[in-house]
């Protein structure tokens, strides 16, 4: 069965530090967001990329970045890991045709940044 | 520009009574709608979702929700809950052709016994 994971599901880093989270999703969708997600806020969306070599801003993108080489996968790096991205991230990834918007959603990473 | 409005942070209900959950929306055009369900330590789930047609809309575990343009709402229903349906719910509007979602800020159902 097709699917979107992430890894690590859980990590621990110091202030400073550059971080990478993964998101692989195997359903060959064109189109692929980042979140996080913090208490009060919702979801709010990171990065997006709309296929291979595309990356697009979202509504809080300070302070990472993601980069897309292959349908399959897009990373997000934190450069400098703050403790104000401590939070839960989730990646997304939909097909961009009639779908809608429907958006299929992995499991999360939970980051602490100390 | 355009939003969604989730006005019930907690709801609090009793297994086997009816469940309402509301979702307001500011989009200037037809809106793509959704509903999706967030168990604890999970991702999330469509539930189900309005593009056009039919205003009432059936999803998964018994889920429906009606999209009604002059109020711009897209309030989730169901008629008898499961303690298995405590969990985070949230509204989103799909706000381009780019499958590009924003979230509403969601709701945390709690079932008592």
């Amino acid at each position: 069965d097709a699917e979107i994971t992430q890894s690590p599901r859980h990590k621990i880093t110091e202030t400073g530090r550059q971080v990478t989270l993964a998101c692989h999703q195997t359903w060959n969708h064109n189109n692929m967001f980042w979140y996080r997600q913090d208490l009060g806020h919702g979801l709010r969306l990171i990065h997006y990329s709309y296929g291979v070599h595309d990356t697009n801003k979202g509504e809080v993108s300070d302070g990472y970045s993601v980069s897309r080489s292959n349908t399959e996968d897009l990373p997000l790096t934190l450069e400098s890991a703050a403790s104000s991205q401590t939070s839960v991230y989730f990646c997304a990834s939909s097909s961009g045709s009639a779908s809608g918007g429907e958006q299929y959603f992995g499991p999360g990473t939970r980051l602490t940044v100390t | 520009a355009q939003s969604v409005t989730q006005p019930d942070i907690h709801i609090t209900v009793s297994e086997g009574a009816s469940l309402e959950l509301r979702c307001n929306y500011s989009y200037g055009a037809t809106p793509y709608l959704f509903w999706y369900v967030q168990s604890p330590g999970q991702g999330l789930q469509l539930l189900l979702k309005y593009f056009s047609g039919d205003t009432l809309v059936q999803g998964i575990k018994g889920f429906e929700a009606e999209f009604k343009r002059s109020q711009s709402s897209f309030n989730l229903r169901k008629p008898s809950v499961h303690w298995s349906d405590a969990a985070e719910y949230f509204c989103a509007v799909g706000i381009d052709r780019d499958d590009k979602i924003i979230f509403g800020k969601g709701t945390r159902l709690h079932i008592l016994p």
